[in-house]
């Protein structure tokens, strides 16, 4: 079955711990995103990958970090840094030359 | 810097009303994409449409239909007898497009508009 999945689906951070979100594809695609999502502020993308080791930065990538070490994986964690990490987020894949498939995502609380 | 303007925070319709969804577009690019997507109690973005910046026909899918218009930068969505399965999120994206006229796959999305169908 091809897709994507993310885990876990929900993940509860403590104050000034780093964590570590999932996302694996076996569609053998090689463009990965990140986006974060905000009540009433759609999504807004993190960081992005087009190639194995090779990653760039999106609109709001302070305090978060990726790897891209293979193809079908890309991790993304939330590191201390990030004072507000409550939110729910999102990895996709770009299908084709246009089509982003997105994971059912991640939802992040801090406690 | 792209920008992506859905003016409706929320629409409430009841089932078998048409419902159009708003989306306003700034960009410098002259090639770029368009899309839908439409986001369940799940979470789980679906892909609904893409339309590139030189195809302006309108187009309709079953019940769906968009009219892209690029003299007011618009890409609507209409919803022609809505059902209480289209309670949703829905979320207007642009992707810019790259030397080879292909999208890099970065989304600027709309903060969306979320449907509501009562029966």
């Amino acid at each position: 079955d091809g897709g994507i999945t993310q885990s876990p689906k929900y993940l509860f951070r403590k104050e000034g711990q780093n964590v570590t979100l999932s996302c694996e594809q076996n569609l053998n695609h090689d463009a990965m995103y990140w986006y974060r999502q905000d009540p009433g502020q759609g999504l807004r993308l993190i960081y992005y990958s087009q190639i194995v080791n090779d990653f760039q930065k999106g609109d709001i990538a302070e305090g978060y970090s990726v790897s891209r070490e293979k193809k079908e994986s890309f991790p993304l964690t939330v590191t201390s840094a990030q004072k507000n990490p409550t939110a729910f987020y999102l990895c996709a894949v770009l299908l084709g030359t246009v089509k982003a498939f997105f994971g059912q995502g991640t939802r992040l609380t801090v406690v | 810097a792209q920008k992506v303007t859905q003016a409706q925070t929320e629409i409430s319709v009841v089932e078998k009303e048409d419902v159009t969804l708003d989306c306003v577009y700034e960009t410098r690019d002259t090639t770029y994409y368009l899309f839908w997507y439409k986001q369940p109690p799940s979470g789980e973005l679906v892909f609904l449409i893409r339309r590139n910046s030189f195809d302006e026909q309108n187009e309709i899918s079953g019940r769906y239909s968009w009219n892209f218009q690029k003299s007011t930068s618009s890409f609507n969505f209409t919803i022609t007898a809505s059902q209480v399965v289209d309670s949703a999120v829905y979320f207007c994206a642009l992707s810019e497009a790259n030397a080879g006229g292909t999208s890099y796959g970065k989304l600027t999305f709309g903060q969306g508009t979320i449907l509501t169908v009562h029966p």
